[in-house]
This record gives structure tokens, sequence and C-alpha cells, in this order.
């Protein structure tokens, strides 16, 4: 699987747009970008994953640039309940040692 | 459709016992995978089985720790002996294919004490 590198924390005020960038400059042409996130120590969350195109979700929605080497999470309208630490993964169809690094620490505040 | 059931939920410990720690898949899923998370730490990939196989054991320790899958009933991380560096949470996902061109679906967790 590619490195990711994300921003160790952000910040986002309540309804605003929460943008969170991501890099994995050493991405392969078969390596999709996935997002999850982990609210307080529950287990992670899948929130959204594309290859090359943009794609977009209930929750979020996801920039791919057109060389993939970054990408960047949208939550749209950030809550209090979106605080969470969101991970970033490249990694290959079929492979399942996804690896999770440090991730992105947000919050978002009233 | 109940999701990924782990348990316990918490476990405590003395150095030198067992720590046993169970997960039920999702229903339809026969695919598993451990991770183990330090404080303030990201996840680490332990184990992934399939149903009685063992797919990929490259993240486990080499000694003291045992993942199997049985043909029924839930799977079961072992510990054995365990030591104060095992305290940690254990969370198991499940898949439905090992294709994993989607997501994994994660439990709550079971956070292991170790004193």
């Amino acid at each position: 699987d590619a490195k990711t590198t994300q921003p160790t924390s952000m910040d986002c005020a309540e309804g605003r747009a929460a943008n969170l960038p991501c890099n994995h400059s050493t991405i392969s042409g078969n390596e999709y970008v996935y997002w999850y996130r982990q609210i307080h120590s529950q287990g992670p969350q899948y929130i959204i994953h594309g290859l090359k195109n943009n794609e977009t979700n209930e929750m979020a929605s996801l920039i791919i640039t057109e060389d993939r080497k970054s990408s960047t999470l949208i939550l749209p309208h950030a809550t209090l309940r979106d605080t969470a630490v969101y991970y970033c993964i490249a990694r290959y169809t079929g492979g399942f040692k996804t690896i999770f690094g440090a991730g992105t620490r947000l919050f978002v505040k009233a | 459709n109940a999701g990924v059931m782990q348990n316990p939920r918490h476990l405590v410990r003395r150095r030198g016992q067992e720590a046993r720690l169970r997960c039920s898949p999702m229903k339809g899923h026969s695919h598993v995978y451990w991770y183990r998370q330090l404080p303030e730490e990201g996840l680490k990939f332990m184990v992934y089985l399939q149903k009685e196989n063992i797919i990929d054991e490259s993240g486990m320790p080499k000694e003291r720790f045992s993942a199997e899958f049985p043909k029924e009933g839930p799977s079961i991380l072992r510990i054995q002996q365990v030591v104060r560096g095992d305290s940690a949470a254990y969370f198991c996902a499940s898949s439905p294919t090992g294709d994993d061109t989607g997501e994994l679906f994660f439990g709550e967790g079971s956070r292991l004490t170790v004193l």
C-alpha cells in the first residue's frame, strides 16, 4: 500500500465545510483512496473511496487530483459530531492489509 | 442486521494470564480481520482469516498470540501469558469477500488492560 501523509490536526467551525487533505505521491494505478474515521476510540467507520473520479455520498465528497498524487475529503457542513480522527488510506483492491497511519484529528468547534 | 459484535468490551488481566477476545462478523461475512491500537496510535493489522483458514498473519507477534475462525462460532484472538505491553484496544472487522473493493465493517473493539 502506498504511504499517505496527512496533517496531524485541523480545526473547523461548525456548519462550515471541512477540507481534509491527503498526499499519496507514490500511489500506483490500481490503488484506491479510502477514507475512514474513528470517533473517540470507537471502531473505525468507512466514509468513502475512489480511484480516479471524484466521488460523493451522503457523508462526504472525495476529490482526487488528476495525477492522483493527492486527494481531499470534504465534509460539506461539519457538525460537532464530526470531531474524529480521519484516516486516508491508499490500497489495492483485494489488499486486505489496510494500513492506517496516524490520521488527521479534526476538531469541529461551535 | 446486527453489526460486527465484539466481546468483552473491556477485559482486565494480570500479567501471565490469558486473554480471549471474540468477534462475530456481520451476517453473511466470511472474512475477518483483527487490528490492534495502542494508545494515541493508529490501527495495526494483525491477522486476516476466513472460515477455518488463516490467510495472512504477518502482523501477529510471533509468540503468545494466536487467532482462529472456526466453522461455527465467532473468531477468537487469544493472547497467552499477557504482559503490560499487550494493553491496547483490539478491533475486529469483517467483509463479505476478500476482494475488498468496498468497506471494512468494524466492531466497537475490546479494550485489554494488563495489570
